[in-house]
């Protein structure tokens, strides 16, 4: 296993835009997190889904986001008619129990131009 | 409302010398702490936690202390080498882990 892979790497959409993210989480891991990063700070969680039942979302996910995970292994995270205030590094992240590090992917960054 | 503070933006040190991060937490229900450490174009990789029933935890050249009636945590890392240059975030959760505070990240030089 290489770990937590996101697609792609990188996304410049114009605004208006839908854009979708890809995220495979370790395996094994049933845990699976979205945070948004953008610069000069630390990552901000957005949502989490244990297997294929989403569990949590932030009150920073407005309703032109969604995030699925189907079949408990991948997950997606939509952006509708996305903003210029979207842009920033989008993580994800995951783990196996409940007090145990998460491993985060190579980020997905998106510039809204 | 910043829950998880990193007052110290950068740090810089010599090789071989101590390194000592801080972070400051508000929030008295965060029961873990965890530090990640970034290097850029990667994700954030899990350097070490504590449990708030414990005041320090060691690995190898890394050690965090935990000071829960100052809300107080602090990372030290000895001696320091050029490769621990990075970003540092200190992370809080509580009931689970992967769903974490962060703070806004110290970053490190070390210098040869």
């Amino acid at each position: 296993d290489t770990g937590v892979s996101q697609n792609p790497r990188h996304k410049i959409t114009k605004r208006g835009q839908n854009v979708t993210f890809r995220c495979d989480p370790i395996s094994e891991h049933n845990r699976l997190y979205w945070y948004r990063q953008t610069l000069g700070q630390g990552p901000e969680f957005l949502t989490y889904f244990q297997n294929e039942a989403q569990l949590e979302k932030s009150r920073l996910l407005s309703d032109r986001f969604s995030a699925e995970r189907p079949k408990g292994s991948f997950s997606t995270l939509e952006i509708q008619r996305t903003e210029q205030g979207d842009s920033a590094m989008y993580l994800c992240a995951s783990n196996q129990q409940r007090n145990t590090e998460a491993f985060f992917g190579q980020g997905t960054r998106l510039t809204v131009v | 409302d910043q829950q998880v503070k990193q007052n110290s933006p950068s740090l810089s040190v010599q090789e071989g010398r101590i390194s000592i991060l801080n972070c400051d937490y508000t929030n008295s229900m965060f029961d873990y702490f965890l530090w990640y450490k970034k290097y850029p174009a990667e994700g954030p990789t899990f350097l070490i936690s504590i449990s708030s029933i414990k005041d320090k935890n060691e690995d190898g050249r890394f050690t965090v202390f935990l000071n829960k009636s100052a809300k107080h945590l602090s990372l030290h890392i000895v001696p320091s080498q050029p490769g621990d240059s990075a970003v540092y975030f200190c992370a809080a959760s509580y009931g689970n882990a992967g769903k974490s505070t962060f703070g806004d990240g110290t970053t490190l030089t070390v210098k040869p």
